[in-house]
């Protein structure tokens, strides 16, 4: 079935560093694919997005680029902040009336100063 | 941008009581909503899928009669959690998407349930 992949976490980093957090994912269509924030206690916030090969879905100095070759939609971030401490899901949707976004398990940042 | 209100934010009940948390979208129709359960450290189980006007689909494992769904109009759909016992404490979310091709989904805060 449809699944999304996710690097394990917990990932550490200090302030400023370089983030990356891997998705992969499988599909039978074409999915888009989105990348969620979750801040400790609170629900989900949209990231970013990606609905076609090749995109590059940005936001707040994150991206992630749509890879269908290679069936990826990989998390970066060139330097990032204490306040970007939060679990992170990757997540697809076939682009179906009524189907819900497929989640992995959701990485978690902690970033340090 | 669309926004989900879910409340309440964070209920404590008695172990054999029911409660009912809300999801309401404020300001779009959401034409289906989504209900998730999440555990400590991990990832959202999607529970149902609810359409307004017709019955819920639930995911395999998810006991309707326990977890009763109601999606009675374009802006608000309810999820009851019958007969709740300490293992249905977890957090769960709603998330609404409205109709029409921009396949977005907008989440609520989610709510805290503590049965005790």
């Amino acid at each position: 079935g449809d699944s999304v992949t996710q690097m394990e976490g917990p990932v550490t980093l200090s302030e400023e560093a370089f983030l990356t957090i891997n998705c992969t994912y499988t599909a039978t269509g074409y999915p888009s694919l989105f990348w969620y924030v979750q801040y400790p206690g609170e629900g989900l916030q949209l990231l970013l997005k990606a609905t076609k090969a090749d995109d590059k879905g940005s936001n707040k100095g994150f991206e992630a680029t749509y890879r269908k070759e290679t069936t990826s939609f990989h998390l970066e971030k060139g330097s990032v902040q204490v306040s970007d401490s939060a679990v992170y899901f990757c997540a697809l949707t076939l682009n179906q009336a009524g189907t819900a976004l497929i989640f992995g398990k959701g990485t978690t940042l902690s970033v340090s100063s | 941008g669309a926004v989900v209100s879910q409340h309440p934010s964070w209920v404590i009940c008695k172990s054999g009581t029911s409660v009912k948390i809300e999801c309401r979208s404020l300001d779009f129709q959401a034409t289906t909503m989504f209900w998730y359960r999440q555990f400590p450290k991990q990832s959202l189980m999607l529970m149902a899928t609810s359409n307004e006007g017709s019955k819920a689909t639930y995911e395999q494992g998810v006991e309707k009669d326990k977890f009763l769904i109601n999606h009675a109009s374009l802006t608000l759909s309810t999820l009851t959690v019958t007969s709740a016992h300490p293992e249905d404490s977890s957090f769960y979310i709603c998330s609404a998407r409205a109709g029409g091709g921009d396949y977005g989904y907008t989440f609520g805060s989610g709510t805290r349930l503590t049965v005790v």
